[in-house]
């Protein structure tokens, strides 16, 4: 059974860049989509993008210039870049695989999610 | 941009029906899926594609969609139901989710 687990810091500073890191255990990376989804605190789920094994990619238009989103197959991870965060990027980060069939694609499973808190 | 809206809480007495809807633009010519997601846990699907559901989801849990509203209904409704509740679909090559909907069990 695939498991996700993201990784990284827990506290960034205004105008600098977060960075996490999804690892994929139980299987391989290869072969699916992976997705980044961030919850603020107290709100709804907002999708950031995916990525492929390729390293094709597709973004939300609202971060399309402050995001990127890479994968490593050696290391069955993929990874986030948010640059120049503000407090409103103050969220639980998600990530998790898409499945992909025909047009209907849907997100199962998920990661358990790491606070990242934008603050000096 | 697309948008989902879903009411922000539904009510529903134990072994009774829920239905919570979400409401777009043509959404019945789009998939919908649906998340529950329980306080302090991620979210998890229960329903995708309209009306399929993942293995491991009670059959209490279905879906359907048609016009401009899809709608996730849970017969049966027990306490281990509460939770907030989502939808969402794809627009543009871009995942949209609805605004979430509290379900309470009373």
């Amino acid at each position: 059974q695939v498991q996700l687990q993201e990784s990284g810091p827990g506290l960034v500073k205004p105008s600098e860049t977060l960075s996490l890191t999804c690892t994929v255990s139980g299987g391989s990376i290869s072969g699916y989509y992976w997705s980044w989804i961030r919850q603020p605190p107290g709100k709804g789920l907002e999708w950031i993008g995916f990525v492929y094994v390729s390293g094709r990619t597709n973004y939300n238009p609202s971060f399309k210039s402050r995001v990127t989103i890479s994968v490593d197959t050696s290391k069955n991870q993929f990874s986030l870049k948010v640059n120049s965060v503000t407090a409103a990027d103050t969220a639980v980060y998600y990530c998790a695989r898409l499945q992909v069939a025909g047009i209907g694609h849907w997100f199962d499973p998920w990661g358990q999610g790491i606070l990242v808190t934008v603050s000096s | 941009s697309y948008e989902l809206a879903q009411p922000p809480s539904v009510s529903v007495s134990p072994g009774q029906t829920a239905s919570i809807t979400c409401s777009g633009d043509k959404l019945g010519d789009k998939y919908s899926s649906w998340y529950q997601q329980k306080p302090g846990q991620s979210p998890v699907v229960v329903i995708y594609q309209d009306d399929k559901r993942p293995s491991g989801i009670p059959e209490r849990f279905s879906g359907s969609s048609s016009g401009n509203t899809a709608t996730l209904t849970i017969s049966g409704t027990q306490a281990m139901d509460e939770a907030d509740y989502y939808c969402q679909a794809w627009d543009s090559n871009t995942a949209i989710f609805g605004g979430g909907t509290k379900l309470t069990v009373l």
